[in-house]
């Protein structure tokens, strides 16, 4: 079947750790996009893809890095310098013609 | 900066009653509107979606309402049931030069009572 596959779906980081979540799909869509949701805020953009080797930030990539070397892959490192962390991590994707997003099932941060 | 504001934040209604939901937004850009769902734990998926040259869409239970003069747009659930208990988003698409992306609402978490 395809889809968005998500991991880890719990991950938990130390202070001044760097971690990064993995975002696979066999859709074969050529869009990608991480979001991050915070209760009672919804989901807010931090990066997005619409070719391989090409990204930009979205409203909130302060702290973030991404990485797009596969059509299939979309990597998100959250980097030490983002102050908090602790959320659900989204990643969706779309073929450029369509703008109805497919999600994965989203990894959740938290950091100890 | 692109809003997209949603309300109410909660909302309970019971069995078989209707489920609506509001959304307003500024930028008249926005060119399609869909209407998420998510379960707890999960990814939202996409239920339905309407663009401005419609005024209404719906499927099944589902509704979507478009007032483009007042750039508001609202969800209906008719006969709204327990398995409806989720949380609901409401989104606009803006295409820009680095390609589309979608603006998220607040979210509505629903809960249908037996």
């Amino acid at each position: 079947d395809g889809g968005i596959t998500q991991s880890p779906k719990y991950l938990f980081r130390k202070e001044g750790q760097n971690v990064t979540l993995s975002c696979e799909q066999n859709l074969n869509h050529d869009a990608m996009y991480w979001y991050r949701q915070d209760p009672g805020q919804g989901l807010r953009l931090i990066y997005y893809s619409q070719i391989v080797n090409d990204f930009q930030k979205g409203d909130i990539a302060e702290g973030y890095s991404v990485s797009r070397e596969k059509k299939e892959s979309f990597p998100l490192t959250v980097t030490s310098a983002q102050k908090n962390p602790t959320a659900f991590y989204l990643c969706a994707s779309t073929p450029l013609s369509h703008y109805g997003y497919t999600f994965g099932s989203g990894t959740r941060l938290t950091v100890v | 900066q692109q809003q997209v504001k949603q309300s109410p934040q909660s909302l309970i209604v019971q069995k078989g009653g209707i489920s609506i939901i509001n959304c307003a937004y500024e930028n008249t850009a926005f060119d399609y509107f869909p209407w998420y769902q998510q379960f707890p734990g999960k990814g939202p998926a996409l239920l339905i979606a309407i663009r401005p040259d419609v005024s209404e869409k719906k499927e099944g239970r589902f509704t979507i309402s478009f007032n483009k003069s007042a750039k508001q747009f609202s969800l209906h659930i008719m006969d709204s049931q327990p398995g409806d208990s989720a949380t609901y988003f409401c989104a606009a698409n803006g295409a820009g030069a680095a390609g589309n992306k979608l603006t998220f609402g607040g979210g509505t978490r629903v809960l249908v009572k037996p």
